[in-house]
């Protein structure tokens, strides 16, 4: 099993661009999740999703887009990339909901200039 | 909402000693509580966990402590090892929502 696979790695946007991060499980995991990681700060909620066709906005929601059309796959898209963007970006899931053991991908390293 | 952070940003322990890594959270509502470790450039990886129905938990050389009367939870790392030098993170909430601390670096010196 490949776990939580996220692409690209490290990704650089100019201001305005709109781009799609991609998170992939092969767990058969209901919740996936996204988390923005910046500086000196703990995990913060983007998105997330309890299942196939079900999203939800998480703590930061403003400036993304999340849809869930498969259990596998739970992309995250940019609109309109702004430097305040810049963060080190995972997608995690885990078995039913939150409050069990997450597993999270490698990160995806966004610079926005 | 909730609202987690860590007592202390930086711990350094001499190999072979124990480390307590500390935990407040502002929510009584919060009925799940778990330690994540991340070393650098690589996500999370799940510790240990605890249900708000525990005071305790035990794991491989790990123990996780809850006290829900001051809302304060510990990670305790039994002889601590070199490979334990790492950002451990608190984390507490409910069914969809998970709120993360601010993170404690370990480092562990030889």
């Amino acid at each position: 099993n490949a776990g939580v696979t996220q692409t690209p790695k490290f990704q650089v946007l100019k201001t305005g661009q709109s781009m799609t991060l991609q998170c992939a499980q092969d767990m058969n995991h209901e919740y996936m999740s996204w988390y923005r990681q910046d500086p000196g700060m703990g995990l913060r909620l983007i998105h997330y999703s309890v299942g196939a066709g079900i999203t939800d906005q998480g703590e930061v929601p403003n400036g993304y887009n999340v849809s869930r059309s498969t259990t596998e796959d739970f992309p995250l898209r940019l609109l309109s990339a702004a430097p305040s963007q810049t963060s080190v970006y995972f997608c995690a899931s885990s078995y039913q909901s939150a409050n069990t053991e997450a597993f999270f991908g490698q990160g995806t390293r966004l610079t926005v200039v | 909402g909730e609202s987690v952070g860590l007592h202390l940003p930086t711990l350094s322990v001499q190999e072979g000693d124990n480390s307590i890594i500390n935990c407040a959270y502002s929510n009584s509502a919060s009925d799940y509580f778990i330690w994540y470790k991340q070393e650098s450039g690589k996500g999370p990886q799940f510790i240990i966990d605890i249900r708000s129905n525990m005071d305790k938990r035990q794991g491989q050389r790990v123990t996780v402590l809850l006290n829900k009367t001051v809302k304060h939870l510990s990670l305790q790392i039994a002889a601590t090892q070199p490979g334990d030098s790492a950002v451990y993170f608190c984390a507490g909430g409910s069914n969809y929502k998970l709120t993360f601390g601010k993170g404690t670096l370990l480092t562990v010196n030889p």
